[in-house]
């Protein structure tokens, strides 16, 4: 079975912090995605990428950075985090051009 | 870029009768359109998907429609079960799903009422 972890369940950040969230697969696949889901807007891409080193910015980019260093790591990194940046935080990845894509369970982010 | 637009936001069926939930999308060069249920606490996960090659496709109690034309697909459940209680979520996508991001709907919650 695919697994995709994430670093935390929970986070209470700062205003102004900088903040590391780390996903992890375990299935060799070349691209991994991150997106941030609020109630009544679904689910939207903020930045995905399709090999080490490589990234590429989704819909709402905008107050975040990523990294991939590794194949199956991926971190999203909020530079100052802003209380309009509190929601739940996903991660997926996928092998191909043409396959489905694999979730984490989630990061709730809280930002006060 | 994409757009896509779901509805209802919520649906509330008994348990045994169907369940229909509808997506329209904007940009006819999407050609993948997957379908991910929700459950409390945990991510999404895939219950089926669609290629803009077919029209329709069935697993089981599940079946997809789509409709090239008029740029809408739709998910059909049928025999609802109290597990099927979940937020459902249609998404789109130019590049076949994995090697780009999905653009989703905002989601609908579905309750089976026993």
């Amino acid at each position: 079975d695919v697994k995709v972890t994430q670093s935390s369940r929970y986070l209470v950040k700062r205003t102004g912090e900088k903040v590391f969230l780390e996903c992890v697969q375990d299935m060799d696949h070349e691209n991994m995605f991150w997106y941030r889901q609020d109630p009544g807007l679904g689910l939207r891409l903020i930045y995905f990428s399709y090999d080490v080193k490589m990234k590429e910015k989704g819909d709402i980019p905008e107050g975040y950075s990523v990294s991939r260093e590794k194949k199956e790591r991926f971190s999203l990194i909020l530079e100052s985090a802003s209380t309009n940046q509190t929601s739940m935080y996903l991660c997926a990845s996928s092998f191909g051009t043409a396959n489905e894509q694999y979730f984490g369970p989630g990061t709730r982010l809280t930002v006060t | 870029g994409e757009n896509v637009e779901q509805h209802p936001s919520t649906l509330s069926v008994q348990e045994g009768d169907s369940a229909v939930i509808k997506c329209t999308y904007s940009d006819s060069a999407s050609n993948y359109f997957p379908w991910y249920k929700q459950e409390l606490g945990k991510g999404p996960q895939l219950i089926i998907d669609i290629r803009s090659n077919v029209g329709e496709k069935k697993d089981q109690r599940i079946a997809v429609t789509l409709n090239k034309t008029a740029k809408h697909f739709s998910l059909h459940i049928t025999e609802t079960q109290p597990e099927d209680s979940a937020v459902y979520f249609c998404a789109a996508s130019k590049s076949g799903g994995g090697a780009d991001g999905l653009t989703f709907g905002k989601g609908t919650h579905l309750i089976i009422q026993p």
